[in-house]
């Protein structure tokens, strides 16, 4: 079992639908980044959470720490959030980034 | 604040051949990464700098891998010999604070 788990593995949505994307961990971490990434691209930080809610336009990140588990929201979702979005917690036994496996959105027009 | 800048952004090479990857962290940001990701897969810390010392090489295939990182800014990755295995995105990323990581475009390596 990874660490870090994302859900869904896949998503396709319509334009301008709300998505959610979930990631929940199991080791004890001190930050949560939200990553994109755009096929063969490199990877872009949105966020690094520690505690409560973040937004940047129509991103929308939270976390909560007891119950390990923290959210991505795209509102109003467009074909050009089509990408790889990654969540990475920080620390654990190495104080490393532990990254998920990643959810593929498809944002169809 | 101008973001971590890699180069070249992509570059195929025959296998046995040697490559380089270059990498310019977010200035003042005294720790950098490099990763390796394969398709389809999450990225592998391959070697984290503290300054210009070594802080985790444990992943680093040694025998084909080299890494520096002169004057503790710039650093470079260098692959010799070329597998086809090593075919994958090469990211480069740096950071102030334990666990703030930015991370630079990354180099896709295609080895034929």
């Amino acid at each position: 079992k990874n660490e870090v788990e994302q859900s869904p593995q896949n998503l396709t949505a319509q334009e301008g639908e709300f998505i959610t994307i979930n990631c929940s961990y199991s080791v004890g971490i001190s930050a949560l980044h939200w990553l994109q990434q755009h096929p063969g691209g490199g990877i872009v930080s949105l966020f690094m959470l520690s505690s409560g809610k973040k937004k940047h336009g129509r991103l929308i990140a939270t976390i909560n720490i007891q119950e390990k588990h923290s959210s991505l929201h795209i509102t109003a979702s467009h074909p050009r959030d089509s990408a790889v979005y990654i969540c990475a917690g920080y620390g654990g036994a190495t104080n490393k980034l532990i990254f998920g496996t990643g959810t593929l959105l498809a944002v169809q027009p | 604040e101008a973001g971590v800048a890699q180069s070249p952004r992509y570059k195929i090479i025959e296998k046995r051949q040697s490559v380089a990857f270059w990498c310019n962290p977010i200035s003042g940001h005294a720790t950098l990464y490099w990763y390796q990701q394969i398709l389809g897969q999450g990225p592998k810390l391959l070697i984290q700098f503290q300054n210009n010392g070594v802080v985790d090489d444990s992943q680093l295939p040694k025998d084909r891998f080299s890494a520096e990182r002169l004057k503790g800014v710039d650093s470079t990755l260098k692959i010799q010999p070329a597998k086809l295995e090593d075919s994958a995105v090469y990211l480069c990323a740096s950071s102030l604070i334990p666990g703030g990581q930015f991370f630079g475009p990354g180099t896709r390596l295609t080895v034929l």
